[in-house]
């Protein structure tokens, strides 16, 4: 079965910190893997993805997130965190064999702290 | 370039009434998804609409929801009757085609089922 796993409910970090959301996966056939963001009262908002090519990913806000085969893993990453990047952020893999349906992790919420 | 349109964005009902959720996807877009969240979760897709085909609606509970996308473009969902389980934000996501490429999502409609 294919199964996405957030295991941080919530991560906090300070200002201008590096952070790290993470995400690991299970899959059968190639992963497709994706990042969303949700504000409060707001929709998901696509922020990267990794489809083949280079395992280090750059999306939108600077944001940037690594792909590693090995550990399954697809964890999210800015080196220099602000205020306004708390929200929740959801991982999510799809591939062939599940006709390429997005299977949803549980969500981490970031706080950003002054 | 529009996003996905969504409406009502705000529904209050008491349970066993019905009630309806609109969609409108970016232009050009061949796929229309509709998913339930529910709060402190990730997405459920309840409905995957390929121009105006059903390619899965495992998840719909088909006994009270219907979904229809008669033109391949604008889709409604409607949920009759209401219980009190399926208070939940219903998410509108569209892509340009069914395989791995990102979703764009609406605002989403919050409904609370009383």
């Amino acid at each position: 079965a294919q199964s996405v796993a957030q295991p941080e409910d919530q991560v906090n970090v300070a200002e201008g910190n590096p952070l790290t959301v993470k995400c690991t996966y299970s899959v059968s056939g190639n992963p497709y893997l994706f990042w969303y963001v949700q504000y409060p009262n707001r929709g998901l908002q696509f922020l990267l993805k990794y489809i083949t090519g280079d395992n280090l990913v750059k999306g939108s806000y600077g944001f940037e997130a690594e792909f590693n085969k090995s550990q399954t893993s697809f964890h999210l990453k800015k080196p220099s965190a602000l205020v306004s990047d708390s929200a929740l952020y959801f991982c999510a893999v799809s591939s062939e064999d599940s006709n390429y349906q997005l299977i949803w992790g549980a969500g981490t919420k970031l706080i950003i702290k002054p | 370039e529009a996003g996905v349109a969504q409406s009502p964005r705000y529904k209050i009902i008491e349970k066993r009434q019905s009630v309806a959720f609109w969609c409108n996807p970016i232009s050009g877009h061949a796929t229309l998804y509709w998913y339930q969240q529910i709060l402190g979760q990730g997405p459920k897709l309840l409905i995957q609409f390929q121009n105006n085909g059903v390619v899965d609606d495992s998840q719909l509970p088909k006994d009270r929801f219907s979904a229809e996308r008669l033109k391949g473009v604008d889709s409604t969902l409607k949920i009759q009757p209401a219980k009190l389980e399926d208070s939940a934000v219903y998410l509108c996501a569209s892509s340009v085609s069914g395989g791995p490429y990102e979703q764009y999502f609406g605002p989403g409609t919050r409904l609370t089922v009383t």
